[in-house]
């Protein structure tokens, strides 16, 4: 049973960087995808985008604050970066597994806590 | 992007009943489309992928149906512990895409 347990900074000033560090307990980072997902009142559940273990990476182009995602595969970890952060960027952030069940479907079937990160002067 | 639809927002319900929300795509996504229930304070748990496979574990009360842009999730006897929200969610393409959800309430 896979978990993933996250971490990082939960309060930030305009412009700052945004960091959050999930990690993957009682599974591989290989054959999978980790994503990085978002939830605020507004605009309920936004993906941001997701990594695999060899650093290939994927993101929402409509995010306006810049986004970087890596991967430690030594720690079983992976990071999300975003740069110059607004108070639109206000939300629960959740990382997440994507599986892949027979040829090709998709889902997000192991998250983590959340985290929650307000922008605020 | 792809636009996911859901209807109702939110719906009232009491134990027994039988709940039916509906989830629009806004172009065909075969059967790329997952389910998931959220309780207040925890993150999203899967119920559903490719549109009508339950999660291993999950109660055989929640089914799913549908393919290409228009797909239903139904409880047939709602019970206390599914008052909650739920979203749908395409796979089909990247940037993946969700619902605005639908809140089931007592």
């Amino acid at each position: 049973q896979v978990q993933l347990q996250q971490w990082g900074a939960g309060l930030l000033k305009p412009s700052e960087t945004l960091s959050l560090t999930c990690a993957v307990y009682g599974g591989s980072l290989s054959s999978h995808y980790y994503a990085w997902i978002r939830q605020s009142p507004g605009k309920g559940l936004e993906w941001i985008g997701e990594i695999n273990h060899s650093g290939t990476t994927k993101y929402n182009p409509s995010l306006k604050s810049p986004v970087t995602m890596s991967v430690d595969t030594s720690k079983s970890q992976f990071s999300l970066n975003l740069t110059s952060v607004t108070a639109a960027d206000t939300a629960m952030y959740y990382c997440a597994r994507e599986i892949r069940t027979g040829s090709s479907w998709y889902s997000f079937d192991s998250w983590g806590q959340g985290t929650l990160v307000t922008v605020s002067s | 992007d792809i636009q996911m639809t859901q209807s109702p927002s939110s719906l009232s319900g009491s134990v027994g009943d039988r709940v039916t929300i509906t989830c629009r795509a806004s172009q065909s996504i075969s059967d790329y489309l997952n389910w998931y229930q959220q309780k207040p304070g925890r993150a999203p748990q899967l119920l559903i992928y490719a549109a009508s496979t339950l999660e291993s574990g999950v109660p055989s009360r929640f089914s799913g149906s549908g393919f290409g842009t228009d797909f239903t999730f139904t409880i047939s006897s709602l019970q206390p512990e599914d008052f909650a929200t739920y979203y749908c969610q395409q796979s089909d393409s990247s940037p993946r895409t969700f619902g605005q959800g639908t809140k089931v309430e007592i």
